[in-house]
């Protein structure tokens, strides 16, 4: 499967532990998106990584949330110290620069629960 | 920034007839709208796309229309099969700026009855 992977598919935590999921793009692109996901609405832009730099991060990012993509290829999201509002499916996307511009597909998520 | 607004919530179709589902958006300078569908407990897959320097796209059953001047643009889903029904969103973004971040609308449950 040469599509956008995610890991793990669902997390089931308790509220203070900290959690952090990994995304693996398409092998060629070199922008990759995180999206958050909660019941009903579409998906709303966390944060964006072009190769290895994080160029934006959305207000909903908390000090609590960090992303890194250190070598350009693979991403982390890590939320520390998790909280109940914090669970939500967590969606990875990637694009190519410079290729149908910004056609961007999804991984298929990974469920945080937070209890 | 942008918001996109996406009406209806809930379609209800016969198979075989059409839907339309219908998205607003606020920043003139979005210029990239994509059409992803999600089926229940599954990833959003891209289903169609247009640019803001064409007015209609075309494929197979599927079309969407923008209106830039009105700022809004449509999905068309002609003879629809049960196999359509799933939650359809619209999004926008502004290509070519430093960002591509999409911003979507909340969603279309799209049920087509057999």
């Amino acid at each position: 499967d040469t599509g956008v992977s995610q890991d793990p598919r669902h997390k089931i935590t308790k509220r203070g532990q900290n959690v952090t999921f990994r995304c693996d793009p398409i092998s060629e692109h070199n922008r990759l998106y995180w999206y958050r996901q909660t019941l009903g609405q579409g998906p709303e832009f966390l944060t964006y990584f072009q190769n290895e730099a994080q160029l934006e991060k959305s207000r909903l990012l908390s000090d609590r949330f960090s992303a890194e993509r250190p070598k350009g290829s693979f991403s982390t999201l890590e939320i520390q110290r998790t909280e109940q509002g914090d669970s939500a499916m967590y969606l990875c996307a990637s694009s190519h620069l410079g290729r149908d511009h910004n056609e961007q597909f999804f991984g298929p998520g990974t469920r945080l629960t937070v209890l | 920034g942008e918001n996109v607004e996406q009406h209806p919530s809930t379609l209800s179709v016969q198979e075989g007839d059409s839907a339309v589902i219908k998205c607003t958006y606020s920043d003139s300078a979005s210029n990239y709208f994509p059409w992803y569908k999600q089926e229940l407990g599954k990833r959003p897959q891209l289903i169609i796309d247009i640019r803001s320097n064409v007015g209609e796209k075309k494929d197979q059953r599927i079309a969407v229309t923008l209106n830039k001047t009105a700022k809004h643009f449509s999905l068309h889903i002609t003879e629809t099969q049960p196999e359509d029904s799933a939650v359809y969103f619209c999004a926008a973004s502004h290509s070519g700026g430093s960002n591509y971040k999409l911003t979507f609308g909340k969603g279309t449950l799209l049920t087509v009855n057999p």
